[in-house]
């Protein structure tokens, strides 16, 4: 079984300030871990993955997470806040045997941005 | 390839009429996921295919749901007798079998009044 929790539903940060997105998971088997952003009325975009290897991932729009096993957390930051990074994010969890049709996304964290 | 294709992208029907809504993959991929997505929830699997064949469904998917992948590589997705229950955003998403990303469309976004 696996699940994702993603603490706090809505984040507000000023313009130029760093983002903090939490996700913590549960996972019986080690973890392919998923961040990903959805502007209104569109399909997900992925930001970017942990399967193996390197705990800190980078990925598009200058954002990166890090995989701590131990604490069983992938968060999600960015160090300066753009406008356009106003949108919701999800954090999703899969094994290496799932596949996508395992998939388990978490409810998603509103991110909005203040100038 | 413009990526993941979803049509229509916004559908109102009123409730207990059957709609059908299509996706388009990137054409290389042979895996396809249909996926809802309710207001304040993430996405929820819904069924996939790997090619013309279906493989897996969730229980999500009730008798009024069926998909179908006639040829291999668009999808249906068609829901009869429609409830309120239903309204939701519909996500496709395509990939390589294995692999580890899997490309989404923009949805349909169902509305059942």
């Amino acid at each position: 079984a696996q699940s994702v929790t993603q603490l706090g539903s809505h984040v507000s940060v000023s313009e130029g300030a760093l983002v903090l997105l939490r996700c913590n998971y549960s996972s019986s088997v080690p973890p392919y871990l998923f961040w990903y952003v959805q502007y209104p009325n569109q399909g997900l975009q992925l930001l970017l993955k942990y399967t193996t290897g390197a705990t800190l991932v980078k990925g598009i729009n200058g954002f990166e997470a890090e995989f701590k096993k131990s604490e069983t957390s992938f968060h999600l930051t960015k160090p300066s806040a753009h406008m356009s990074d106003a949108a919701e994010y999800f954090c999703a969890v899969t094994s290496p045997s799932g596949g996508y049709q395992k998939v388990t996304f978490g409810t998603g964290t509103k991110l909005q941005v203040i100038p | 390839d413009t990526g993941v294709s979803q049509d229509p992208r916004h559908k109102i029907t009123k409730r207990g009429q059957n709609v059908t809504f299509r996706c388009d993959p990137i054409s290389e991929h042979n895996r396809l996921y249909w996926y809802r997505q309710t207001l304040g929830q993430g996405p929820e699997f819904l069924t996939y295919f790997q090619n013309e064949a279906q493989l897996e469904k969730s229980r999500l998917l009730s008798d009024r749901f069926s998909a179908e992948r006639p040829k291999g590589s668009f999808s249906t997705l068609e829901i009869q007798r429609t409830e309120q229950g239903d309204s939701a955003m519909y996500l496709c998403a395509s990939s390589y079998p294995g692999d580890t990303e899997a490309f989404f469309g923009q949805g349909t976004r169902l509305t059942v009044v």
